[in-house]
């Protein structure tokens, strides 16, 4: 079945850098991906949606700015926390959507980000 | 917009026992797509079972299946003969087409041996 590969799936930082959260999808070619944001206890919150070789759409109240997106190509797409604080530090999950596989969505196994 | 409304934050079945999990859902549309999506501990999402809207014969994967009530907008989750693998949070999502998916709170189910 389709897999998606998140990396990693924890990372410790300082406030004030950047980190790059990478969603693969390994098996399958994926058009269109999605990157979430999970508070302790919470539901999924869709931060943006991103398709292979286009900027990614936010929600709004998302910063584009703070939380960069690239697709540059139909098996990745990055998440770049960018001057991380401690109020970002959460539960990063993408999910990803195959080009024949329209009906399905396959999630990765989530990055645990926590900004010191 | 679409909202999705699971009343129940924690549930709780005796092992072996069966549970129904809730969940309504809002929206204008005739066409679209209900899912039930299960996270273990581990934080990995899995699908659990899912509906197209048109069609009328409730969805079924082995000890899951599902009521669903297009009228009511109600999309419930029955779990037979529960295991202690199915303890996780379990959420209800809506989704249009090839739209976003659009989640309920969740609704952490404890399965007591």
């Amino acid at each position: 079945g389709a897999v998606v590969s998140q990396h990693p799936s924890w990372v410790i930082c300082k406030s004030g850098t950047s980190v790059k959260i990478e969603c693969r999808s390994l098996d399958f070619q994926a058009t269109t991906m999605f990157w979430y944001r999970q508070f302790p206890k919470q539901s999924l919150m869709l931060m943006a949606t991103s398709n292979e070789g286009s900027k990614a759409t936010y929600e709004q109240g998302v910063e584009k700015d703070k939380f960069l997106i690239n697709h540059a190509s139909l098996t990745l797409s990055t998440l770049t926390v960018t001057s991380a604080h401690p109020e970002d530090s959460s539960f990063y999950i993408c999910s990803a959507r195959g080009v024949s596989g329209a009906n399905v969505l396959t999630f990765g196994a989530g990055s645990r980000l926590t900004v010191l | 917009a679409q909202t999705v409304t699971q009343s129940q934050p924690e549930m709780s079945v005796q092992e072996a026992e069966t549970v129904t999990l809730s969940c309504t859902y809002d929206t204008s549309e005739s066409d679209y797509y209900l899912f039930w999506y299960k996270q273990p501990p581990s934080r990995q999402m899995i699908l659990v079972i899912r509906q197209e809207a048109y069609k009328q014969q409730n969805a079924t994967e082995n000890r899951f299946s599902v009521n669903f009530q297009k009228a009511a907008k109600s999309f419930s989750l029955k779990i037979s003969d529960s295991q202690l693998g199915d303890a996780a949070m379990y959420f209800c999502a809506y989704r249009r087409g090839n739209e976003k998916l659009t989640f309920g709170t969740g609704t952490r189910l404890t399965i007591i041996p």
